[in-house]
């Protein structure tokens, strides 16, 4: 239990379909990132959240669409997703983004896109 | 090439065995991270170290600044140690860390 919950664990979504993954820190914590973990790669940040403000989007498609409402909860809507979307999102937390942001990470969310 | 790079890809080891993984990178870091993700998926974190050595239980992470490199080892390896260990680095003054392609672990009893 690292203290990063991530719902749902697994999704599978059509390529029309629009749907949310979620992500809950019970840590205090300040900064919440979205990282996507592809089959045989290595893992990519997409998103950095700081204090509830966007500070870093990774040259994600805006077909990823994140929403931070506060420092606990951090969401990515997904809509009108490819085959190649399909991947493993993970989230992640720290006390604050920059060198000394311990990461703590949640189980991830596998999505398949048919 | 990515700027991490780990070595071996993968090892198999027997229960008992001292294992050592390795993690080069090519850019200025300020700080250096080793991760352990299992089957499931989750990611827990290992160490954060900027300089020298860290010890938890039976792993020591090492890293030598000079020569870009790090190493995890495991002492006394057991089969609950198989998992998935990667090394990511951040470099200097950026939010960023980038992560090597991780090396899979499988400890035989």
């Amino acid at each position: 239990e690292t203290g990063v919950t991530q719902t749902p664990r697994h999704l599978v979504m059509g390529m029309t379909n629009k749907k949310s993954l979620k992500c809950e820190q019970h840590l205090g914590h300040n900064a919440m990132y979205w990282y996507k973990q592809s089959a045989k790669k290595p893992l990519e940040l997409m998103f950095v959240y700081n204090f509830k403000e966007q500070t870093e989007n990774n040259s994600v498609p805006s077909r990823f669409s994140p929403e931070c409402p506060n420092s606990s909860h951090l969401f990515l809507h997904l809509h009108t997703l490819q085959p190649e979307d399909s991947a493993l999102y993970l989230c992640a937390s720290s006390q604050r983004t920059g060198n000394t942001g311990e990461l703590f990470f949640g189980e991830g969310s596998r999505l398949t896109v048919l | 090439k990515n700027e991490v790079e780990q070595s071996p890809q993968n090892l198999t080891a027997q229960e008992g065995e001292f294992i050592t993984i390795n993690c080069s990178y090519s850019v200025g870091i300020s700080a250096l991270h080793w991760l352990q993700q299992h089957p499931g998926g989750g990611i827990v974190s290992l160490f954060m170290l900027s300089s020298g050595k860290k010890k938890h239980g039976r792993l020591i992470a090492t890293i030598n600044i000079q020569e870009k490199h790090s190493s995890l080892h495991i002492t006394a390896s057991h089969p609950r140690d198989s998992a998935v260990y990667i090394c990511a680095v951040r470099q200097g003054g950026s939010e960023k860390l980038v992560f090597g392609k991780g090396t899979k672990l499988t400890v035989n009893p």
